[in-house]
């Protein structure tokens, strides 16, 4: 089972709100990935957690907030976004990192 | 110039027919590749790894040319639900200490004309 969840499905936040993007899987990975897509681009690699250790940063703002509270879960906390931060956030794990990954459904955010 | 490089198309390809595409990539140390398929508003599905010797899953056959820095994939007895894009992914390792990351590129889009 390559199955990777998360919730929310849609999300649509003010420039003022805090939210948070969750992110799940049951495959014993130990490396999971933030992405950031926007339409007609290929995803952006924004956060690695291997063994739950945050590994790779790709100079992200600090109103995005990566947390890995097990193995197995991993969220996205957000504050303060802007309008150009709408895009889709996708959610990944692999068995270690950099190896093949599996997507989750990701999450349409839209900031208003 | 950017690491992973693929002709963005479309292809457009009659229902039946074969279609093949590459993908070229900068780096010489690069050690793993992959096809994704993405469908629209949807998340990248893992297609297949490709290996040096060349593999085939089904309908579909990648290949490897370390020396010329590309790698291809052929799609025989193309069907409607091919239509998607696909993306080339490659990992290089920069040093023995560190992994890498995985490389994307912009991907090619193809679509099947009934």
């Amino acid at each position: 089972d390559t199955e990777v969840t998360q919730t929310p499905k849609h999300l649509v936040m003010g420039m003022t709100n805090k939210k948070s993007l969750k992110c799940e899987q049951h495959m014993g990975h130990r490396a999971m990935y933030w992405y950031k897509q926007k339409a007609k681009k290929p995803p952006e690699l924004m956060f690695v957690y291997s063994y739950e250790k945050l590994s790779i940063n790709e100079s992200v703002p600090s109103r995005f907030s990566p947390e890995c509270p097990n193995s197995s879960l991993l969220n996205l906390h957000l504050h303060a976004l802007q309008p150009e931060d709408s895009a889709l956030y996708l959610c990944a794990s692999s068995p270690r990192d950099p190896y093949e990954q599996y997507f989750g459904p990701g999450t349409r955010l839209t900031v208003t | 110039r950017k690491e992973v490089e693929q002709d963005p198309g479309p292809f457009n390809v009659p229902e039946g027919a074969t279609v093949a595409f590459n993908c070229t990539y900068s780096n010489s140390a690069s050690q793993s590749f992959f096809w994704y398929r993405q469908d629209c508003r949807k998340e990248p599905k893992l297609l297949m790894s490709v290996y040096s010797s060349g593999n085939e899953d089904g309908r579909f056959t990648a290949q490897l040319n370390r020396a010329s820095q590309y790698i291809s994939l052929l799609i025989r007895d193309s069907k409607l639900s091919d239509s998607a894009t696909y993306l080339c992914v490659v990992n290089s390792r920069p040093t023995t200490d560190s992994w890498g990351k995985l490389q994307f590129g912009a991907g090619t889009q193809v679509v099947v004309t009934p």
